[in-house]
């Protein structure tokens, strides 16, 4: 079965870090670009950051740019995300995704609090 | 980056069709994805690629493409569509981008 499993979410003070993970099952993983897109509270998605099959290439939104970081382990089947400089914009669920062949498979999510 | 735009909410009865569109100007080149999230729940993917349903997704599920506005058809609408869907396409450096949601009320 195909599978992704987000964590390392939590409540973090405004300024503080973050590294989320997500473990890859059931599909060739060093195959595959990986998004994490978010959703804060009552909001809709919003596409984060990618990251190409070998983490040779990555793209961020606007909104991260400079304090988020994407990579990946193909040989743990890991992907994460280190955030840092965490605003109270920051707050949501964040979940990873990847395009496989005929689907696109989501994890089920990790929240994200950013609050003092 | 473009924008792909829905509108917030769709009203439909059980049994009728629902249609919920999307556009954007990239739409004609990039393939849409469309996606049903229901409260507390990750989003579904119910469509790829403009009109492909995934494994296991009933066939009341369509999805069509003319020109820059893409459509999600749902035939048969029954109590347990009602959920917020999602339109997603992808820029040409391949990041992804989703529209505002639209929210389906089933009466």
């Amino acid at each position: 079965e195909v599978q992704l499993v987000e964590s390392g979410g939590g409540l973090v003070q405004p300024g503080g870090s973050l590294r989320l993970s997500c473990a890859a099952s059931g599909f060739t993983f060093s195959s595959y670009w990986m998004h994490w897109v978010r959703q804060a509270p009552g909001k809709g998605l919003v596409w984060v950051s990618r990251i190409n099959s070998d983490g040779s290439s990555t793209s961020y939104a606007d909104s991260v740019k400079g304090r988020f970081t994407i990579s990946r382990d193909n040989a743990k089947n890991t992907l994460y995300l280190q955030m840092n400089s965490l605003r109270a914009e920051d707050t949501a669920v964040y979940y990873c995704a990847s395009v496989v062949p005929a689907a696109i498979v989501w994890g089920q999510g990790t929240l994200v609090t950013v609050s003092s | 980056s473009y924008e792909l735009t829905q509108p917030p909410s769709v009203s439909v009865s059980p049994g009728q069709t629902a249609r919920i569109t999307c556009s954007g100007d990239a739409l004609p080149k990039q393939y849409a994805y469309w996606y049903q999230q229901k409260p507390g729940q990750a989003p579904v993917l119910v469509i790829y690629k403009d009109s492909e349903r995934p494994s296991g997704i009933p066939e009341r599920f369509s999805g069509s493409s003319s020109g820059t506005t893409v459509t999600l058809t749902i035939s048969g609408v029954q109590a347990e569509d009602e959920a917020d869907y999602y339109c997603q396409s992808a820029d040409s450096s391949g990041n992804w981008v989703f529209g505002g949601g639209t929210k389906l009320t089933v009466l």
